[in-house]
């Protein structure tokens, strides 16, 4: 079946420290949502991509959709305490599929 | 506005004991879904339906798992016997409509243990 790889799984920064998360699919996408997830927390929608090329920033967070439409990236600038929680793709062809998510952890 | 209703928040039970879980979307949402998250992986849609007709109940094990929306507003997910893979976060969501557009409202999770 459809499947989508989200990496890394982890990712340990400084506060302070940029972070990125990447989503890859096999097949070609119709739109990809990202949400995040606070410990303990359930998952709230941030962002949707629906356009080849298409880069979307909401203050230190980019979003990228790729030319092919196969995979995605969310940026962090300057990672902040608050900015921690696991970030996951859904991806949409025929099936809503969801990324197993990275982890940002801030070290102390 | 309301966001999506869920309870029990937290349940524990005994392997092959039954379980039922129950939502209420956000008024005027069309299309509600179900998702099982297990601890460190992401959410895994269960069912999806549009009002009261299911649109995707492919990964639902229907062996154990069932669900219903009856009147298209809110729903009840059971699972009958429980196993101890079970044990996960039960998360309901909500969205205006059924096309893969629609931004997900999330309840809070019925966290269920079985022993």
């Amino acid at each position: 079946g459809q499947q989508v790889m989200q990496i890394p799984q982890y990712q340990h920064v400084q506060e302070g420290e940029d972070f990125t998360t990447y989503c890859n699919s096999s097949t070609t996408l119709s739109n990809i949502q990202w949400y995040k997830q606070r410990p303990g927390g359930h998952p709230v929608f941030l962002i949707q991509l629906v356009k080849s090329g298409e880069v979307k920033k909401q203050k230190r967070l980019t979003f990228q959709f790729g030319e092919a439409k196969k995979n995605s990236s969310l940026h962090i600038t300057a990672t902040q305490t608050t900015d921690v929680g696991t970030y996951f793709c859904r991806a949409s062809n025929y099936q809503l599929i969801w990324g197993a998510g990275t982890k940002l952890i801030i070290k102390p | 506005e309301a966001g999506v209703a869920q309870s029990p928040r937290y349940k524990i039970i005994e392997k092959r004991q039954s379980v039922a879980f129950w939502c209420n979307p956000i008024s005027g949402h069309a299309t509600l879904y179900w998702y099982q998250q297990i601890l460190g992986q992401g959410p895994k849609l269960l069912i999806q339906f549009q009002n009261n007709g299911v649109v995707d109940d492919s990964q639902l094990p229907k062996d154990r798992f069932s669900a219903e929306r009856l009147k298209g507003v809110d729903s009840t997910l059971k699972i009958q016997p429980a196993k101890l893979e079970d044990s996960a976060v039960y998360l309901c969501a909500s969205s205006a409509d059924s096309g893969s557009y629609n931004e997900q409202f999330f309840g809070p999770g019925t966290r269920l243990t079985v022993l």
